[in-house]
């Protein structure tokens, strides 16, 4: 039972290259969430997605593209990387709905925009 | 939208001492109040939670009040411990969103 899994878990890119987080959750959860961490900024909302065929915006989307392509992936793409996305990227899912429930989380992924 | 709000940032305390961690929300819809912590370089992980129709919850030493009149929650440990330290999270929930304060790292001297 893996849970959370998401890759990469490291990735330097140049700005203006994109890229695709990958996501995904084995545990039969309704929504799926990408959340980006910074120093002294907490967990910042970008995407999320309530079940499989939605998707909404969060506190910080401007810059990324998410997929939900099945009710276990969900992915996030930055299609032209800036520094300012330079961030630890957390994806996670929970039963959602009224209801909301335990947040599970995947490892992060560190990435850096030279 | 919602917004939380945190305070302290940073906190320090004696091991043994009490440690309290407030946060504000201002969506009166949210329903539902949960902590994380999350360790150096770790994930955050859930420590306890709390639904809108309840005013008070405990799990051993850690326990969590909530005022919905003033949209107001408080975290609360007794008898520290240095594995305590860490930096934890409050966040408040209506209907799929889950929007999170910016943290309190907790430090617990011996």
């Amino acid at each position: 039972n893996a849970g959370v899994t998401q890759t990469p878990k490291f990735q330097v890119l140049k700005t203006g290259q994109s890229m695709t987080l990958q996501c995904a959750q084995d545990m039969n959860h309704n929504s799926m969430y990408w959340y980006r961490q910074d120093p002294g900024m907490g967990l910042r909302l970008i995407y999320y997605s309530a079940s499989e065929g939605t998707t909404d915006k969060g506190e910080v989307p401007n810059g990324y593209n998410v997929s939900r392509l099945n009710k276990r992936e969900f992915s996030l793409r930055l299609e032209s990387a800036a520094p300012s996305q330079t961030s630890v990227y957390f994806c996670a899912s929970s039963y959602g709905g009224t209801i909301g429930g335990e947040l599970f989380f995947g490892e992060g992924s560190r990435l850096t925009v030279l | 939208g919602e917004n939380v709000e945190q305070h302290p940032s940073t906190l320090s305390v004696q091991e043994g001492d009490s440690a309290v961690i407030k946060c504000t929300y201002s969506d009166s819809a949210s329903n539902y109040f949960p902590w994380y912590k999350q360790e150096l370089g770790k994930r955050p992980q859930l420590i306890i939670d709390i639904r809108s129709n309840v005013g008070e919850k405990k799990d051993q030493r850690i326990a969590v009040t909530l005022n919905k009149t003033a949209k107001h929650f408080s975290l609360h440990i007794t008898e520290t411990q240095p594995e305590d330290s860490a930096v934890y999270f409050c966040a408040g929930y209506n209907t799929d969103k889950l929007i999170f304060g910016t943290g309190t790292r907790l430090q617990v001297f011996p």
